[in-house]
């Protein structure tokens, strides 16, 4: 079975501090996204990934920066953590082979 | 930009009841359609895909219709149990992945 793994399910932090989420997924597959899911406007993409060391802007990606130093790990920062970063992150891989999105459990991060 | 949009946002019907799922969307040039599921606090579990050239897939007590011509899709899922209570999202494949907001389905024993 495909798994994606996210390293915190629960995260609390301070305004200011810099935030590691980190991803890993075991499809030895080259895609992964991260996404931010708030009530009433669903999943937004922030960064996503096709190869390693290489990095796409989604639609939101003011205030983060992503890093894929090995083709399994997908790392979302936040460089300087904002209470309006306060939100659910899902972290997702993409099966070329299948076309399909699978996806962690999700990162409820809560930033004070 | 594609927009994904999801009726109604949520939905309570009794246990056994055979129910549909909506799902639009404004750009029909898509690679293909997804069907998620996603427990209170938990990740999104993949139930169906179906790709621009079908028509619909089934798995179990669920079958995804996809009408690309006119942005639509739905979700049928046929004698709801409890168990089947959570949201239900849809996201569409174009140049990147678009997510609606999910309907909430609660099915009442």
């Amino acid at each position: 079975d495909v798994k994606v793994t996210q390293s915190s399910r629960y995260l609390v932090k301070r305004t200011g501090e810099k935030v590691f989420l980190e991803c890993v997924q075991d499809m030895d597959h080259e895609n992964m996204f991260w996404y931010r899911q708030d009530p009433g406007l669903g999943l937004r993409l922030i960064y996503f990934s096709y190869d390693v060391k290489m990095k796409e802007k989604g639609d939101i990606p003011e205030g983060y920066s992503v890093s894929r130093e090995k083709k399994e790990r997908f790392s979302l920062i936040l460089e300087s953590a904002s209470t309006n970063q306060t939100s659910m992150y899902l972290c997702a891989g993409w099966d070329r082979r299948t076309d399909t999105q699978y996806f962690g459990p999700g990162t409820r991060l809560t930033v004070l | 930009k594609q927009e994904v949009t999801q009726i109604p946002a949520a939905l309570s019907v009794p246990e056994g009841e055979n129910l549909v799922l909506n799902c639009s969307f404004t750009d029909s040039a898509i690679y293909n359609l997804q069907w998620f599921r996603q427990d209170p606090g938990k990740g999104l579990t993949s139930l169906l895909l179906i790709q621009s050239s079908q028509r619909e897939q089934t798995s179990g007590r669920l079958n995804a219709s996809l009408d690309k011509s006119s942005g639509r899709s739905t979700l049928y899922i046929a004698a709801s149990q409890p168990g089947d209570s959570a949201t239900y999202l849809c996201a569409v494949n174009g140049n990147q992945f678009y997510f609606g907001t999910g309907t909430s389905l609660t099915v009442i024993p």
